[in-house]
């Protein structure tokens, strides 16, 4: 699976909106784009997947740049409930691809 | 609709006891995996397990650790003769078919503590 880089942390003000990066330079083609945040003591809870076009849920958008080397995950709205370790993972399309390489990840604090 | 059921919450053992971890997937789901979770770090794979099989176990320590998901019934992670070292928080995760465009579903682990 390639390697991915976030920054370490991050602050956010209540309300506004929250972007994410995150560089996956190595990406293969048949590599999708995973978003997972882990809210202390909690598992991993699933945000947000994609393979090359932009996408939308209701918890938030996934913006993948036309060479996929990178993208951005964005909270529009972002609430005190957000304030987590936000993880980017891309995994590839082998016949038994199973497991997810998590990193460091990017602790998101949301202010008031 | 239940989600990803992991138990216990927390499991407390001593030096050369063994302990099981027990993960019940969504309901109709038949891939499983197992991470471990060393404090402040983050998750390592350990084992991808389909109904009577695994898949991967290219995470799983190769002595101690072993790994079931039967016909009927959890998935199983047992720990024989546990060591301060395995203390750590284990999550259980599953998806209803295999492939990278399947998202994995999380428990919320068991945190397994060694005195």
């Amino acid at each position: 699976d390639a390697k991915t880089t976030q920054p370490t942390s991050m602050d956010c003000a209540e309300g506004r909106a929250a972007n994410l990066p995150c560089n996956h330079s190595t990406i293969s083609g048949n590599e999708y784009v995973y978003w997972y945040r882990q809210i202390h003591s909690q598992g991993p809870q699933y945000i947000i997947h994609g393979l090359k076009n932009n996408e939308t849920n209701e918890m938030a958008s996934l913006i993948i740049t036309e060479d996929r080397k990178s993208s951005t995950l964005i909270l529009p709205h972002a609430t005190l409930r957000d304030t987590a370790v936000y993880y980017c993972i891309v995994r590839a399309d082998n016949t038994n691809a199973g497991k997810s390489t998590f990193g460091d990840g990017t602790t998101l604090t949301v202010k008031p | 609709n239940a989600g990803v059921m992991q138990n216990p919450r927390h499991l407390v053992r001593r030096r050369g006891q063994e302990a099981r971890l027990r993960c019940s997937p969504v309901k109709g789901h038949s891939h499983v995996y197992w991470y471990r979770q060393l404090p402040e770090e983050g998750l390592k794979f350990m084992v991808y397990l389909q109904k009577e099989n695994i898949i991967d176990e290219s995470g799983m320590p190769k002595e101690r650790f072993s790994a079931e998901f039967p016909k009927e019934g959890p998935s199983i992670l047992r720990i024989q003769q546990v060591v301060r070292g395995d203390s750590a928080a284990y999550f259980c995760a599953s998806s209803s078919r295999t492939g990278s465009n399947q998202p994995q579903h999380f428990g919320d682990g068991t945190r397994l503590s060694i005195l």
